[in-house]
């Protein structure tokens, strides 16, 4: 079976300071990856999907980038965190063929102070 | 891609079975219809998914009219344990040859004892 990871899975930093986040898919080879964010008390925002390594796409322009350095790995990061960038944010994975099924990880809660 | 609409939140009381309607007015040919459950502090869980006409499993059902603009939840004698924003979501396939999706902005659903 398919079971995905996120870790830290709580994050207090300074404004300013860097931030990575990673992901990792068990179970399933070539998924497709995303990252998510969640303000608290809103939706599900789209930042970053990828369909393979080193292909990665920006859904919001911003100061995060992602990377995909393995096939069941990605990862998320900052070079300078804003207090904007507070939130709950999620990996999830979806088969390359049906990607309208995500599987989503724990989450990571980050507090930028 | 499709954007969706739904209430911002609902209440019942245990026992009653809950509708929640959600629309997709520029749905496309192609795109499919998934509804997700998010708990506090917890990443999404896939519920249902559905193209046209009705999709029962253990947990809900979901109705889908022939012209696909909307797309309704029904679950049956909600508990308390049920209390948890509902997501509608609607995708295709992209040009870059994976789906993208657009959560809408999901549904807080509070069951009452």
């Amino acid at each position: 079976s398919q079971t995905i990871h996120q870790w830290p899975a709580t994050l207090v930093q300074p404004v300013g300071s860097p931030l990575s986040l990673e992901c990792t898919v068990e179970g399933t080879s070539n998924p497709n990856l995303y990252w998510y964010r969640q303000a608290a008390g809103r939706g599900l925002q789209l930042l970053f999907y990828s369909i393979g390594i080193d292909q990665i796409s920006s859904e919001v322009p911003q100061n995060l980038s992602a990377s995909r350095p393995q096939d069941r790995q990605f990862i998320l990061s900052s070079k300078k965190l804003l207090l904007s960038d507070s939130g709950f944010y999620l990996c999830a994975w979806s088969f390359t063929s049906r990607g309208e099924t995500q599987y989503f990880g724990p989450g990571t809660r980050l507090l930028v102070l | 891609l499709a954007k969706t609409t739904q209430p911002i939140s609902m209440d019942s009381y245990e026992g009653q079975e809950v509708n929640i309607t959600c629309s997709h007015n520029n749905i496309a040919t192609n795109d499919y219809i998934t509804w997700y459950q998010q708990f506090p502090s917890q990443g999404p869980r896939f519920i249902i998914q559905g193209y046209k006409t009705k999709v029962t499993n253990e947990v809900a059902s979901l109705f889908i009219p022939a012209d696909r603009k909307s797309s309704t939840l029904s679950l049956p004698r909600v508990s308390l344990s049920d209390t948890a924003v509902y997501y509608c979501l609607v995708g295709s396939p992209s040009g870059a040859g994976s789906y993208q999706l657009t959560f809408g902005k999901g549904t807080k659903l509070s069951v009452i004892p």
